[in-house]
């Protein structure tokens, strides 16, 4: 098993531009959540998802969509991206509720 | 809203000490309490999750404690290892596995 896997690993965009940061999964998990680092900040939780089709907010989801079409896939999109989103993403996964979760190395995002 | 302190956010300590991490949180509704590792530049690890009826949770020379009631989570690493070097993070799980994440012990095992 591959595990959690992110793609990019490191990415510059300007001002505005879009983007979509990729995860998947190859261990039948339903739950997904992503992830921003900052320092100073932790972890804080942007979206996640219970399963297939189903999608929540988290603390922090302004600026940023995700779907949910595939057990598999949950990528996450920026349509307009702020300087303010520079930062390190984190996707996470796991098998049922109230279960370790597994981490993607993560993508370092800076915006210019 | 769940907060989750960690302190100290660094600490260095000889090897072949006990560290003691710990790490509190005001919503004491949750789920679990899991406690990962960061290694700079990577992502994280699960080290010990306890659930919440749970006191105690090890696994090796880790070993994890909850009080519920007082808010409390104790990480204890036995006898440290210089490859115990690593920022340390505990995260509350509020359900949905939706975790609040502390912001770390960095901790530094010296020689």
């Amino acid at each position: 098993n591959a595990g959690v896997t992110q793609t990019p690993k490191f990415q510059v965009l300007k001002t505005g531009q879009s983007m979509t940061l990729q995860c998947a999964q190859d261990m039948n998990h339903e739950y997904m959540s992503w992830y921003r680092q900052d320092p100073g900040m932790g972890l804080r939780l942007i979206h996640y998802s219970v399963g297939a089709g189903i999608t929540d907010q988290g603390e922090v989801p302004n600026g940023y969509n995700v779907s949910r079409s595939t057990t598999e896939d949950f990528p996450l999109r920026l349509l307009s991206a702020a300087p303010s989103q520079t930062s390190v993403y984190f996707c996470a996964s796991s098998r049922y509720s109230n279960q370790p979760q597994h981490f993607g190395d993560g993508t370092r995002l800076s915006i210019l | 809203k769940q907060e989750v302190t960690q302190i100290p956010a660094a600490l260095s300590v000889p090897e072949g000490e006990n560290l003691v991490l710990n790490c509190s949180f005001t919503d004491s509704a949750i789920y679990n309490l899991q406690w990962f590792r960061q290694d700079p530049g990577k992502g994280l690890t699960s080290l010990l999750l306890i659930q919440s009826s749970q006191r105690e949770q090890t696994s090796g020379r880790l070993n994890a404690s909850l009080d519920k009631s007082s808010g409390r989570s104790t990480l204890y690493i036995a006898a440290s290892q210089p490859g115990d070097s690593a920022t340390y993070l505990c995260a509350a799980d509020y359900g949905n596995n939706r975790l609040a994440f502390g912001k770390g012990n960095q901790v530094v095992v010296i020689p």
